[in-house]
């Protein structure tokens, strides 16, 4: 039973192309995380998703931002117009109950914006 | 809204050592409170799940402690190692929201 898998595990964009994070949770895992880690900071929540539906992403910028999850295929957390304040560690998390019981999360993606 | 607090920021100690993690949380409405380890550059490993009917969890050196009505969780880790050094994140998971929320971790190195 492979883990989450996220990729790729580096990106780099330059200001003003777009991002793509893939994100495939575990198998029989139908909620998805994403998280935002800036250097030396905690995560921070960005949305919550299941099967087809967006649940929470009070945590998404209001602009360029959007993630969703299909019913076949990964996660995807998507950055339109990439700017240098994009650039941190973007995290995938999944869990086979809607409380995060448990959480297991994938290696991230390093979003580098020149 | 939830908060949840991680002290010390960062810990040093020498190797050997029994030392305490502290996480704190503002709402008390909890399904379960989750420790991870994080290392330089990598994902989090799930170390301890607690559900809020339970009072502690163990795991090797590792015990994790819960306490509801005060809304904080320990992170006791016995005869610290070298290996342990890295940062340790507390989770929170709560009712009113479908969010789960991290402290900011305790970033420990154990000194050989």
């Amino acid at each position: 039973n492979a883990g989450v898998m996220q990729n790729p595990r580096h990106l780099v964009r330059r200001r003003g192309q777009e991002a793509r994070l893939r994100c495939s949770p575990m198998k029989g895992h139908s909620h998805v995380y994403w998280y935002r880690q800036l250097p030396e900071e905690g995560l921070k929540f960005m949305v919550y998703l299941q099967k087809e539906n967006i649940i929470d992403e009070s945590g998404m910028p209001k602009e360029r931002f959007s993630a969703e999850f299909p019913k076949e295929g990964p996660s995807i957390l998507r950055i339109q117009q990439v700017v240098r304040g994009d650039s941190a560690a973007y995290f995938c998390a999944s869990s086979p109950t809607p409380r995060g019981d448990e959480l297991f999360f994938g290696s991230g993606t390093q979003l580098s914006v020149l | 809204k939830q908060e949840v607090t991680q002290i010390p920021a960062a810990l040093s100690v020498p190797e050997g050592e029994n030392l305490v993690l502290n996480c704190s949380f503002t709402d008390s409405a909890i399904y379960n409170l989750q420790w991870f380890r994080q290392d330089p550059g990598k994902g989090l490993t799930s170390l301890l799940l607690i559900q809020s009917s339970q009072r502690e969890q163990t795991s090797g050196r590792l015990n994790a402690s819960l306490d509801k009505s005060s809304g904080r969780s320990t992170l006791y880790i016995a005869a610290s190692q070298p290996g342990d050094s890295a940062t340790y994140l507390c989770a929170v998971p709560y009712s009113s929201a479908s969010k789960i929320i991290f402290g900011s971790g305790t970033r420990l190195s154990i000194r050989p």
